[in-house]
């Protein structure tokens, strides 16, 4: 089994819905991320979180918020979405002892 | 500002034919670099940490290097499933916050 899973894998919405990507890890892990993917502009930091009472923007949040319900799951989420926000969205984990970052197999959201 | 630069953006090889991936960068203290590998549709997958001038990792047909402005992924005899997209992330602080570069896409062919 996966260690980073992330739901759903795909989703298309329209504008102006609100909508909400999970992510779940088994890997005991402290810190969780989320990213934006866009061609040409590699991965991008939205939001981080160290543990469930620690939650940092990142270098793009706007538009973006984040909700850490467990060590285990953080979510992200767009109040309403805008076209622009059509990426490939990633999860990531790592360990406080260590910051190598383990991604989740991505979810591809398209906005229209 | 910190600035990750990856080159080339795309790259062609036959198999068996090496090369090397560069990545540059100009940021305020360097705390490690990190190599990634992505298949089309997949999340990036870990490779290699670099922590210091001169520093080496090994992984079958890959070898990463780190100066103190760039660091290179040479790729020896390169086989078709090596094929992905390579990123490099510089890590800045002590968060763990990693500021990736644009990657530079591989395709091996027979």
């Amino acid at each position: 089994d996966a260690d980073v899973t992330q739901t759903p894998r795909n989703r298309i919405t329209k504008t102006g819905k609100r909508i909400m990507l999970e992510c779940s890890q088994t890997k005991g892990h402290d810190r969780m991320y989320w990213y934006r993917q866009d061609p040409g502009l590699g991965l991008r930091l939205i939001y981080y979180s160290f543990d469930v009472k620690d939650i940092n923007k990142g270098e793009i949040s706007d538009g973006y918020s984040v909700s850490r319900q467990a060590q285990a799951k953080f979510s992200l989420s767009l109040e309403s979405a805008i076209p622009n926000q059509t990426a490939l969205y990633f999860c990531a984990t790592s360990a406080g002892s260590s910051y190598e970052q383990y991604f989740g197999p991505g979810t591809r959201l398209t906005v229209t | 500002e910190d600035q990750v630069t990856q080159s080339p953006e795309a790259l062609r090889l036959q198999e068996g034919e090496s090369s090397s991936l560069n990545c540059s960068y100009t940021v305020s203290g360097l705390r490690g670099l990190f190599w990634y590998r992505q298949d089309p549709g997949k999340g990036p997958e870990f490779l290699f940490t670099l922590y210091s001038a001169g520093e080496e990792k090994e992984k079958e047909r890959l070898k990463a290097t780190l100066t103190k402005k760039e660091s290179f992924l040479h790729i020896t005899a390169p086989k078709p499933e090596d094929s992905a997209t390579y990123l490099c992330a510089v890590l800045t602080d002590s968060w763990g916050k990693l500021q990736f570069g644009a990657g530079t896409q591989v395709v091996v062919t027979p």
